[in-house]
């Protein structure tokens, strides 16, 4: 079966600083989708970032940016140049060709002025 | 606004009672998806829906829940005879193609509380 983890229940960052939250996962497959979604207090949860397995290069999506380690089996997010709007619940999910979306635990981000 | 819409928001429930969730995705969301998130927690995947057919059920999901998604269009989720652990909020999410790379659109929950 397949798993997320995401070690750090909590995180905190100084506004303009960069922050890295960490997600591991466990897959047999070799072709697979893993997602960053972030779920602000009291909001809907939203898509931050996309990377196909298959690809080499890791995705980017302005300030966020992914480090996908295949082998490894690792998917961390960096978020560089912290706005106070990027506190929120982060969630590393993962989807192999069945459409079910596997989330981890979460991890609180707290962004300080 | 992802375009996904869920009611009630809030619903506070006496344990035995029934309670159902509808769920209201825009009309190009030919799949739909519903979750299960409690406090503090991922969202664990409950069951989801290709238009009209339900194609997946999660062993979480009991025979006390049912789902249904006539026409593909709305779609509802029903508790009968709630108990305590059901307390939760309870995800709905869209999305289109049948790309399983599709991004997944997710409604704002209705929290369920049995008291």
């Amino acid at each position: 079966a397949q798993t997320v983890t995401q070690s750090q229940p909590e995180m905190s960052v100084q506004e303009a600083e960069t922050v890295t939250l960490s997600c591991t996962y466990d897959t047999s497959e070799s072709d697979y989708y893993l997602f960053w979604y972030k779920q602000p207090p009291s909001r809907q949860m939203i898509l931050v970032i996309r990377q196909e397995a298959y690809k080499q290069q890791n995705a980017t999506e302005n300030r966020f940016s992914v480090n996908f380690q295949k082998a490894a089996k690792s998917f961390s997010l960096k978020i560089s140049d912290s706005q106070l709007g990027d506190a929120a619940m982060y969630f590393c999910a993962y989807r192999f060709s069945g459409s079910r979306l596997t989330f981890g635990e979460g991890t609180q981000l707290t962004v300080n002025p | 606004d992802t375009g996904v819409s869920q009611n009630p928001r809030h619903k506070i429930t006496k344990r035995g009672q029934n309670v159902t969730f509808r769920c209201d995705p825009i009309s190009e969301h030919n799949r739909l998806y519903w979750y299960r998130q409690t406090l503090g927690q991922g969202p664990e995947f409950l069951t989801y829906f290709q238009n009209e057919a339900q194609l997946e059920k999660s062993r979480l999901l009991s025979d006390r829940f049912s789902a249904e998604r006539p026409k593909g269009s709305f779609s509802t989720l029903e508790i009968q005879r709630t108990e305590q652990g059901d307390s939760a909020m309870y995800l709905c999410a869209g999305s289109i193609g049948l790309r399983y790379t599709g991004e997944l659109f997710f409604g704002e929950g209705s929290r369920l509380t049995v008291l």
